[in-house]
């Protein structure tokens, strides 16, 4: 069935590091979407990419679709405390379904 | 703008009882979710609508019922609640079909089974 594959599980960085999190799906996507779940908080959405090799930028965040629609990154410049949580990528195929990843838990260390 | 509200947030229950998790929005929105968290596996659908009388099964749908009859309005039902049911349970709602929607989630309802 369909998977949707996300590493790290967790991360723990220095304040002003970089951070990253992959995501990868057995099955091509008809788009991608990213979300932030604060500790103790609900899912809330990022931002979506549906292009092939699609990149997106949010500041200090950098999201890239692969060309092959079966991967996907979130990058992180220069952490902060705020950037603290679970990121979790969601591939959709088309149907009404989301499959989200397992998340990665971000720990940013002061 | 109450948004999606969930109902109750913290539930204790007995194994074998039935438990009803309320969802309600206030958008009008087309398609609702139910989404279940436990830790290493991320969210996993369990039910989701496409409007009013229109439900279909996730990957996670055994031991639980939905229904929809008013739009704004998604129970999700565990008939006979079992300790593996024991999770945070997310409602979600988007305004677009398929799966090019933003999700918008509830704040979540804690269910512990003894």
């Amino acid at each position: 069935g369909q998977q949707v594959m996300q590493i790290p599980q967790y991360q723990h960085v220095q304040e002003g590091e970089d951070f990253t999190t992959y995501c990868n799906s057995s099955t091509t996507l008809s788009n991608i979407q990213w979300y932030k779940q604060r500790p103790g908080g609900h899912p809330v959405f990022l931002i979506q990419l549906v292009k092939s090799g699609e990149v997106k930028k949010q500041k200090r965040l950098t999201f890239q679709f692969g060309e092959a629609k079966k991967n996907s990154s979130l990058h992180i410049t220069a952490t902060q405390t705020t950037d603290v949580g679970t990121y979790f990528c969601a591939g959709g195929t088309g149907a009404n379904n989301l499959f989200f990843g397992t998340g990665t838990r971000l720990t940013v260390i002061p | 703008d109450a948004g999606i509200t969930q109902s109750p947030r913290y539930k204790i229950t007995e194994t074998g009882r039935q438990v009803t998790l309320m969802c309600h929005q206030t958008w009008s929105h087309s398609y609702m979710f139910w989404y279940r968290q436990d830790l290493g596996h991320g969210l996993r659908l369990i039910y989701y609508s496409a409007a009013a009388d229109i439900t279909d099964k996730g990957e996670v749908s055994d031991g639980y019922v939905v229904s929809r009859s008013k739009t704004e309005n998604f129970p999700l039902t565990l008939e006979s609640a079992t300790r593996s049911q024991t999770s945070v349970y997310f409602c979600a709602s988007t305004g677009r079909g398929g799966t090019t929607g933003e999700l918008f989630f509830g704040e979540g309802s804690r269910l512990t089974v003894l």
